[in-house]
């Protein structure tokens, strides 16, 4: 399958501060990425979808200004966890496709998310 | 937007063949049904897709009947390395739509 890498794998951050986290398609064009955030033995959640190029489509309830996610070429995308605070410490993953050659979506190994 | 029911945990020993099925009632005409398979602490993995009748690759077979309205995924001969959470996730990725995942089944092998 195609490659999604996403980097850091763990961060840990201070209160009040941002970070960011990067999703790279390795081996394909993505068109289109998705943000998800997991919680210990949840579900993922989906934050946000993005198409190159044009700003996200973000769910009901994700802030879009804390939230902040680039998807400026065809194959990073960024989030940006602005004014970090300890309850957005989770695990985030990114997911990502191209619609012009198939419907398959290929997710990055996640990212860890600390915030102290 | 297609909801998926799956069951929430199976067991099962190793060796044996298991079968996921997922229900998605409200799939819609371009939907594609997709399963994955997550291991703690990391992104899930792609596993098999397909859209209709029967697929299958090297890990896994899955099943879709006419009507469309579940799917099975089969795994062949499981073993300790297979325990891990299940998702089926359905949608298709041109156009409007939303990719949201069900609450997954958590397979445990037993040896």
């Amino acid at each position: 399958g195609a490659v999604v890498s996403q980097h850091p794998s763990w961060v840990i951050c201070k209160s009040g501060t941002s970070v960011k986290i990067e999703c790279r398609s390795l081996d394909f064009q993505a068109t289109t990425m998705f943000w998800y955030r997991q919680f210990p033995k949840q579900s993922l959640m989906l934050m946000a979808t993005s198409n190159e190029g044009s700003k996200a489509t973000y769910e009901q309830g994700v802030e879009k200004d804390k939230f902040l996610i680039n998807h400026a070429s065809l194959t990073l995308s960024t989030l940006t966890v602005t004014s970090a605070h300890p309850e957005d410490s989770s695990f985030y993953i990114c997911s990502a496709g191209d619609l012009r050659s198939g419907n398959t979506i290929y997710f990055g190994e996640g990212s860890w998310l600390t915030v102290v | 937007l297609a909801k998926t029911t799956q069951p929430i945990s199976m067991d099962s020993y190793e060796g044996q063949e298991v079968n996921i099925t997922c229900s998605h009632n409200n799939i819609a005409t371009n939907d594609y049904i997709t399963w994955y398979q997550q291991f703690p602490s990391q992104g899930p993995r792609f596993i098999i897709q397909g859209y209709k009748t029967k697929v299958t690759n090297e890990v896994a077979s899955l099943f879709i009947p006419a009507d469309r309205k579940s799917s099975t995924l089969s795994l062949p001969r499981v073993s300790l390395s297979d325990t891990a959470v299940y998702y089926c996730l359905v949608g298709v990725l041109a156009g409007s739509y939303q990719l949201t995942f069900g609450k997954g089944t958590k397979l445990s092998v037993i040896p």
